[in-house]
C-alpha cells in the first residue's frame, strides 16, 4: 500500500527566507506524486505534480519540488516566502490505481 | 472554468438530523471523491465513484453515512443520523481517467453537530 510521510508538522519561517517542507513517500512502482496547499477555510489547491521525465518540477507560486527516487523523496521548496505562502501544504501519493494517499500536513506560519 | 461546487458551505444542525451535503464535479471528470478533514484524523477517503458506480465505499465510517451519485453532474453524502462527532469539513474531489490521478477539490462543506 502506498503511504507519505511528511516529518515535520509545523515550519516557522521569517518573510523572504527560503523554506523547504519535506515529504517520503512509499510506493513500490513509480509514484505520481503531488503537493497541495489549503489556506484556511479554503479546499486544496494544487501547487505541483510529478509525472515522470524531469525530476525537478516547477509549479504555481514560485514553487518547485524535486524527486528523487533513490531517497523516496519529494521535497517542495520555495526560495522567499511571502505572507501569503502561511497555509498547510500536504504532499500526495498515487499509482496506477485510483487513489491518492495524502501525508498530515505541514503547517507554515511566516513572521514579519 | 467552473471548479467543483459544493453545497452548502456551512451547515449546523443538531444531533439525530438529516444532513446532506451536495457536490457538483467538473464537467468531463469520470471520477469523484468524498473527503472528510479533522483535527484528529486528517485528510480521509469516504467514498469514491467511477462513472457513477460506486467503486469503494471502505471509508465511510458507519452505515449512518450513504453517497450517491445519481448522474454524471451529482453526488450528494448524507449522513442520517447525525452525531457531534460528524462534525467535519467535508470534502469532494473529482479526476478524469486520463489525468494521472490528479484530483480536483471543492472549497468544502464545514458540518457542526450539535
Amino acid at each position: 500500500a502506498q503511504s507519505v510521510t511528511q516529518p515535520d508538522i509545523h515550519i516557522t519561517v521569517s518573510e523572504g527566507a527560503s523554506l523547504e517542507l519535506r515529504c517520503n513517500y512509499s510506493y513500490g512502482a513509480t509514484p505520481y506524486l503531488f503537493w497541495y496547499v489549503q489556506s484556511p477555510g479554503q479546499g486544496l489547491q494544487l501547487l505541483l505534480k510529478y509525472f515522470s521525465g524531469d525530476t525537478l518540477v516547477q509549479g504555481i507560486k514560485g514553487f518547485e519540488a524535486e524527486f528523487k527516487r533513490s531517497q523516496s523523496s519529494f521535497n517542495l521548496r520555495k526560495p522567499s516566502v511571502h505572507w501569503s505562502d502561511a497555509a498547510e501544504y500536504f504532499c500526495a501519493v498515487g499509482g496506477s490505481d485510483y487513489k491518492l494517499s495524502f501525508g498530515a500536513g505541514t503547517t507554515v506560519t511566516v513572521r514579519a | 472554468d467552473a471548479g467543483v461546487i459544493q453545497s452548502p458551505r456551512h451547515e449546523v444542525t443538531e444531533m439525530g438530523q438529516e444532513v446532506t451535503l451536495r457536490c457538483k464535479p467538473i464537467s468531463g471528470h469520470n471520477s469523484l471523491f468524498w473527503y472528510r478533514q479533522t483535527m484528529m484524523r486528517g485528510l480521509e477517503l469516504l467514498i469514491y465513484f467511477n462513472n457513477n458506480v460506486p467503486i469503494d465505499d471502505s471509508g465511510m465510517p458507519e452505515d449512518r453515512f450513504s453517497a450517491k451519485m445519481p448522474n454524471a453532474s451529482f453526488s450528494t453524502l448524507k449522513i442520517q443520523p447525525s452525531e457531534p462527532r460528524d462534525s467535519a469539513v467535508y470534502f469532494c474531489a473529482s479526476s478524469s481517467s486520463g489525468g494521472y490521478n490528479e484530483q480536483f477539490f471543492g472549497p468544502g462543506t464545514r458540518l457542526t453537530v450539535l
